[in-house]
């Protein structure tokens, strides 16, 4: 059983598209968390939703907007894609906020040309 | 504040040879640790975990000491294989600020 997944896996658009990355969790957790991770392999979190609650947004540019439909589901809309929106994306889910384990998706790659 | 400082790779061994990855942590509370392994192509995956200073984790022949004399969570393994090769993250989460923070990653390589 998968415990996060995200779809798509592979993501390859133009400048000036709008794209949306999906994520969702079965191991029931409340909290869960958007990365973005470069070329060097840098993690940096976007945002923290905690029972459907925005709670952490880095700086982050507004073309980038989480939507959690549910505390089981955690999406990612981005506007007007540029060239340095290409990265990994990674979703990932913990039992609460705090000193817990966090519990990482697949990825998505996604290219902007 | 709260950071965490890995040491720079890429770190390449020969199979069987000893690994150790430093890391290093600054907090204001009493955070737990965490080393996280992400092998080519996928997401990150949890290797092991220590909540309290002194405590050991360890995993798949992995470990490392949360020592909070020298603020420090080393990974040790006494004899690596070819299918350690990954990128290893040493990780602090903060109990008081609800966060979670990542060391920049240490890239390994074991070659036959």
């Amino acid at each position: 059983d998968t415990a996060v997944s995200q779809t798509p896996k592979y993501l390859v658009t133009q400048m000036g598209n709008d794209k949306s990355i999906k994520c969702e969790q079965n191991l029931g957790h409340d909290t869960m968390y958007w990365y973005k991770q470069d070329s060097k392999k840098f993690l940096k979190i976007m945002f923290s939703y905690n029972n459907k609650e925005l709670i952490i947004n880095e700086t982050v540019p507004n073309r980038f907007s989480p939507k959690s439909p549910d505390k089981a589901h955690l999406n990612l809309h981005i506007n007007s894609l540029e060239l340095g929106d290409s990265a990994v994306y990674f979703c990932a889910s913990s039992p609460g906020q705090g000193a817990y384990e966090q519990y990482f998706g697949p990825g998505t790659r996604l290219t902007v040309t | 504040g709260n950071s965490v400082t890995q040491m720079e790779g890429p770190v390449t061994l020969s199979e069987e040879a000893f690994l150790t990855i430093n890391c290093t942590y600054t907090a204001t509370g009493y955070p737990s640790l965490f080393w996280y392994v992400q092998y080519p192509g996928e997401g990150l995956q949890l290797l092991l975990k220590a909540t309290k200073a002194d405590d050991k984790g360890s995993n798949k022949g992995f470990e490392a000491t949360y020592r909070k004399e020298t603020t420090s969570f080393h990974l040790e393994k006494g004899s690596v294989q070819v299918s350690d090769s990954a990128v290893y993250f040493c990780a602090l989460s903060d109990r008081i600020g609800n966060q979670f923070y990542f060391g920049t990653g240490t890239s390994l390589t074991v070659i036959p």
